[in-house]
């Protein structure tokens, strides 16, 4: 069945810092890939998307592209911030009557001011 | 444009007891989709209706069951509940079936005591 890893954390990051939080993925076909975050107390909320193999998703500095050939979606940010501190999952979808959204077990980000 | 809105916030049931949680998706999204997190087992896909009928669903025993109404608004029920039950219950809200991006609500926090 699909699956999705990602490091879990936490992840402690100074303020300003280079961020990548890896993801790879096991599917049939050929799914659609997300990062959702999810603040303390609060639901899941989209962060970018990418549909398609090469496709870039971005929001609010982050980034991820859809790798195909290595099966990888990774989250980066070039300049962190304390607001950015969150929990962040990797998901996919491979539709076609699959299960719903298929999660990481999330990665703990914490930035340092 | 209102989000999805998900009620109550938070519940206190006794083991044993019955509880029903709602969801009321995005105007004009047509899936909903239910999942239950916990810090054990993350993030567990649990049942998605779209159009008033249960399109998918994932691994969960026949105490967790759902429904959808003709403007879309969503329930979940729990019967019979357990220790185990205790999670935090998320509801999306998609446009239509399939690869689409998901909405998350707020979530409702279960405790079964």
């Amino acid at each position: 069945g699909d699956s999705v890893t990602q490091m879990e954390g936490p992840v402690t990051l100074s303020e300003e810092a280079f961020l990548t939080i890896n993801c790879t993925y096991t599917a049939t076909g050929y799914p659609s890939l997300f990062w959702y975050v999810q603040y303390p107390g609060e639901g899941l909320q989209l962060l970018l998307k990418a549909t398609k193999a090469d496709d870039k998703g971005s929001n609010k500095g982050f980034e991820a592209t859809y790798r195909k050939e290595t099966t990888s979606f990774h989250l980066e940010k070039g300049s962190v911030q304390v607001s950015d501190s969150a929990v962040y999952f990797c998901a996919l979808s491979s539709g076609g009557g699959a299960d719903g959204l298929t999660f990481g077990k999330g990665t703990h980000l914490i930035i340092q001011p | 444009k209102a989000g999805v809105t998900q009620t109550p916030r938070y519940l206190i049931k006794t083991r044993g007891q019955q509880v029903t949680l709602s969801c009321s998706p995005i105007s004009g999204h047509r899936s909903v989709s239910w999942y239950q997190q916990t810090p054990g087992q993350g993030l567990q896909f649990l049942f998605e209706y779209f159009s008033e009928t249960q399109r998918n669903k994932g691994n969960f025993p026949g105490r967790f069951s759902g429904r959808q109404f003709s403007n879309s608004r969503s329930e979940m029920n729990v019967s019979t509940l357990e220790l185990g039950d205790s999670a935090l219950y998320l509801c999306a809200s998609s446009a239509t079936e399939g690869r689409t991006e998901a909405f998350f609500g707020q979530g409702t926090r279960l405790t079964v005591v």
